[in-house]
């Protein structure tokens, strides 16, 4: 099992640029959560998929997208990017079982540079 | 906010036990206390949880109060290797989790 993979590592964008980034969830796993984290800060919660839906929201703006495959992949879209958009972008995976969302598993993370 | 208080830096001697505490007194009864680490720039790594009764795996232990108001996560012979950022999480398996600042271990030879 390969565990949950993201795509790219790191990833180097000027202002006012769009990105997209990748996560692959663990095997067995339906549902995907993404977060943010700063420098030296703990994650912060953006947004949560299951179903292809978006199931919870965290206080990020518009600008901040998702989707989610059948296949459970997901992928993270950020719009218009600002220097404070750098940041880890880290995507967990786990799975619900009735109505609970069992422990979330992260993959590596995302660097993201905005210049 | 993070419902959960824990020291800002702890340090250990490598090889010997590494009790890291957490305060969570507002939990509320369907709320688990998950822990998780954080190598330097890595994602972070699921440790341990419980909801009421001590828990043990591979990695720690987790001893939690009879009151639930707080816990220690306890890694038993501590390496090199874990060295690291650990958060203290009350999670009630709704979806998100909401980290604090967590406490950084630094495990010395």
């Amino acid at each position: 099992d390969a565990g949950v993979t993201q795509s790219p590592t790191h990833l180097i964008k000027t202002r006012g640029q769009q990105v997209t980034l990748r996560c692959s969830p663990k095997s067995g796993h339906d549902t995907v959560s993404w977060y943010q984290q700063a420098l030296g800060q703990g994650p912060q919660f953006i947004f949560q998929y299951y179903e292809e839906e978006e199931r919870q929201r965290g206080n990020f703006p518009d600008r901040f997208s998702g989707h989610q495959f059948p296949n459970y992949s997901s992928e993270l879209n950020v719009n218009a990017l600002l220097l404070g958009d750098s940041a880890l972008y880290l995507c967990a995976s786990s799975q619900l079982f009735l109505g609970r969302l069992e422990t979330q598993y992260f993959g590596p993370g995302t660097r993201l540079l905005v210049l | 906010d993070a419902k959960t208080t824990q020291p800002t830096s702890m340090d250990c001697a490598e090889g010997r036990a590494a009790n890291l505490p957490c305060n969570h007194s507002t939990i509320s009864g369907n709320e688990y206390v998950y822990w998780y680490r954080q190598i330097h720039s890595q994602g972070p790594q699921y440790i341990i949880h419980g909801l009421k009764n001590n828990e043990t795996n591979e990695m720690a232990s987790l001893i939690i109060t009879e009151d639930r108001k707080s816990s220690t996560l306890i890694l038993p012979h501590a390496t090199l290797r874990d060295t690291a950022v650990y958060y203290c999480i009350v999670y009630n398996q709704g979806g998100k989790l909401i980290f604090g600042q967590g406490t950084e271990l630094s495990v010395k030879p």
